[in-house]
Order: C-alpha cells, then sequence, then structure tokens
C-alpha cells in the first residue's frame, strides 16, 4: 500500500455541477500528477503539478484544473460537468522529477455523473 | 508523440498456466517503460519497470518481463498463475515521472 491517499473514494454528481477531488501526496514527494480512467480504458494524464506549479498537461478542456499546495497535496476541479467525465480519478506522487523516477498511486477516487 | 498497445483486451488462462502479456510501445527516446496491475476498483501497483541494464527485469509476485528494442515490445510473463493474479494488467511508458502514457490494459482471467 503506497502512501498516497484520495478522498473522497465515491461521489456522485449531477451534470453542469462542479467537483474537487483530493489528494495527499506521499511523505517526501513534491510531484503529483491527475489521470482519468474511464471505464475499460487506461488511465489518461490530466495534469501534473511540480512545487506548486503546473508542470505539463494532457490533452483535457480548461475545466479541469488543479492546484499543489505547500504540503504538496493537491486537488483536482472539473466545472460543468459532463456525462463522460464519469470515470475513476488516479492520483499519482513522486520525487524527484524525472523519467526514471517511480510515481506511486492512490486508490482513486469514482466519480459518476448523472 | 508516445504511445503504448496492448493487443490482447483479455486473456484466459488455466491455474498453473504461463502467462505472456504483451506490450508494444513507439517512443522516439530511450523507453522507461512500467508494468502494473489494478484490481477492480482500485489503484495501480507497480510490478515492475525497465530503465537501463539488464533486457530481463524481475518483479513483484513472481512477474518477469523482457525488453526488446528491436521489436519495441516489453512484454510480462509468469511461469505459473495463480487465481490471485486475475487482474487487470496495464503497461506504461514514461517521459517524466508521473508524466506515463498508457496502454488499454489487458484483462486476465483465470480458469480453475
Amino acid at each position: 500500500e503506497t502512501g498516497v491517499t484520495q478522498s473522497p473514494t465515491h461521489l456522485i454528481k449531477t451534470r453542469g455541477q462542479q467537483v474537487t477531488l483530493r489528494c495527499s501526496s506521499q511523505s517526501g514527494h513534491n510531484t503529483v500528477s491527475w489521470y482519468q480512467q474511464a471505464l475499460g480504458q487506461g488511465p489518461q494524464f490530466i495534469f501534473q503539478y511540480y512545487r506548486e506549479e503546473e508542470n505539463g498537461r494532457g490533452n483535457f478542456p480548461p475545466r479541469f484544473s488543479g492546484l499543489q499546495f505547500p504540503n504538496y497535496s493537491s486537488e483536482l476541479n472539473v466545472n460543468a460537468l459532463e456525462l463522460d467525465d464519469s470515470a475513476l480519478y488516479l492520483c499519482a506522487s513522486s520525487y524527484p522529477t524525472s523519467a526514471s523516477t517511480e510515481a506511486f498511486f492512490g486508490q482513486g477516487t469514482r466519480l459518476t455523473v448523472v | 508523440a508516445q504511445s503504448v498497445t496492448q493487443p490482447d483486451i483479455h486473456i484466459t488462462v488455466s491455474e498453473g498456466a504461463s502467462l505472456e502479456l504483451r506490450c508494444n510501445y513507439s517512443y522516439g527516446a530511450t523507453p522507461y517503460l512500467f508494468w502494473y496491475v489494478q484490481s477492480p476498483g482500485q489503484g495501480l501497483q507497480l510490478l515492475l519497470k525497465y530503465f537501463s541494464g539488464d533486457t530481463l527485469v524481475q518483479g513483484i509476485k513472481g512477474f518477469e518481463a523482457e525488453f526488446k528494442r528491436s521489436q519495441s515490445s516489453f512484454n510480462l510473463r509468469k511461469p505459473s498463475v495463480h487465481w490471485s493474479d486475475a487482474a487487470e494488467y496495464f503497461c506504461a511508458l514514461n517521459t517524466n515521472a508521473g508524466k506515463s502514457t498508457f496502454g488499454d490494459g489487458t484483462t486476465l482471467t483465470v480458469k480453475p
């Protein structure tokens, strides 16, 4: 079990609403990445935060936004929810930032949009 | 742009039989490759990783993978599958720590 925790574990939202998902990174990790995993697919990279700054973004619209706090925990915010936003959202933390560094994943937040 | 392909969506093997899950990648530089396992409703657990050096890497739970640069492949193997290995398996390519490109996964079913 990794030291990455995500909350909540499950939630249901209505189309058009806004949602905030939270991630506490593993101790000592300064980088947090967020992924969206739709049913039957692999995780898709949303964005990464390194030392409180966005450090790369995947092919997601601006209504997906994030924050990283001084303690390196992170939030993912999604505005104007759409039905296709229903997915498992995974957070991963790592240190330092390099391609050979392993990222540790949390258990995910299952978001259902109705 | 990088990509990862897992050609087999679903594989069924008998308990005790050997297993090979295929992974092909496309990337213009040195690949950093990973295999993860995911049980239903759970996050991803790292099985093994390849960065450089020996092309045969050992992982947890008796898994191993072989990197073949000439074939752009990183196939996962296990000599004898246990019922508890039933899960979904993902191959991933890192271009930066945490910025991973994943395949769509292979679902493994184990027959008693």
